[in-house]
């Protein structure tokens, strides 16, 4: 059975802090990606990542940075954290052949708040 | 920039036929694909069309058409179990990212 999965379900962290969210999968994808989930807004891209060390921007990098030293992990970092960084955050990957590349399997979200 | 609208909320009876619609722009774009997401939980992907016409698994069906920059999930005989948010998302070939709707809040009456 294919999985995705986050460090942590629920997350608080206060203003300033650095705070660091991991996602495993265990599929041998090349592609990972992070997304931020806020009501009204759908899923936004954050970051992904297409082969180990290798990154590319989404609609939304500002305030966070990314790390994949290796193939199953993909790390998203918040320097210093802000109260509009309260949101829900969600890890995805996928293969990159073909039509491969659309079907994207989550992982369950990590809810962070922002104090 | 690109961008897709869709419905943000649709009502119907359990049993019945419901379309949730979507449109997207057209510049680079490659395919358009469904995810369901119940409350709390993760996306799951439904479907992915690339090239016009439909596209059926089981009581779901995925329609696209590229003249019209349009497409839609078809769900036929709903159950209760369907109450979801749905969501369109398209790639595009100007960066190999995928754009995802705000999603449509589908609520099914008995």
């Amino acid at each position: 059975d294919v999985k995705v999965t986050q460090s942590s379900r629920y997350l608080v962290k206060r203003t300033g802090e650095k705070v660091f969210l991991e996602c495993v999968q265990d599929m041998d994808h090349e592609n990972m990606f992070w997304y931020r989930q806020d009501p009204g807004l759908g899923l936004r891209l954050i970051y992904f990542s297409y082969d180990v060390k290798m990154k590319e921007k989404g609609d939304i990098p500002e305030g966070y940075s990314v790390s994949r030293e290796k193939k199953e992990r993909f790390s998203l970092i918040l320097e210093s954290a802000s109260t509009n960084q309260t949101s829900m955050y969600l890890c995805a990957s996928s293969f990159s052949g073909g039509s491969s590349y659309n079907e994207q399997f989550f992982g369950p979200g990590t809810r962070l708040t922002v104090l | 920039g690109q961008s897709l609208e869709q419905p943000s909320e649709v009502t119907a009876v359990e049993g019945a036929i419901v379309q949730i619609n979507c449109t997207y722009q057209t510049s680079g774009f490659y395919g358009l694909s469904w995810y369901q997401q119940h409350d709390g939980g993760a996306p799951t992907f439904l479907s992915y069309n690339a090239l016009d016409g439909l596209e059926e698994t089981g009581r779901f069906s995925s329609f696209l058409s590229r003249s019209d920059s349009y497409g839609y999930l078809l769900l036929q005989e709903l159950q209760m179990k369907d109450s979801a948010s749905y969501f369109c998302a398209a790639r595009y070939s100007s960066a190999s990212k995928i754009i995802f709707g705000s999603g449509t809040r589908l609520s099914i009456r008995p």
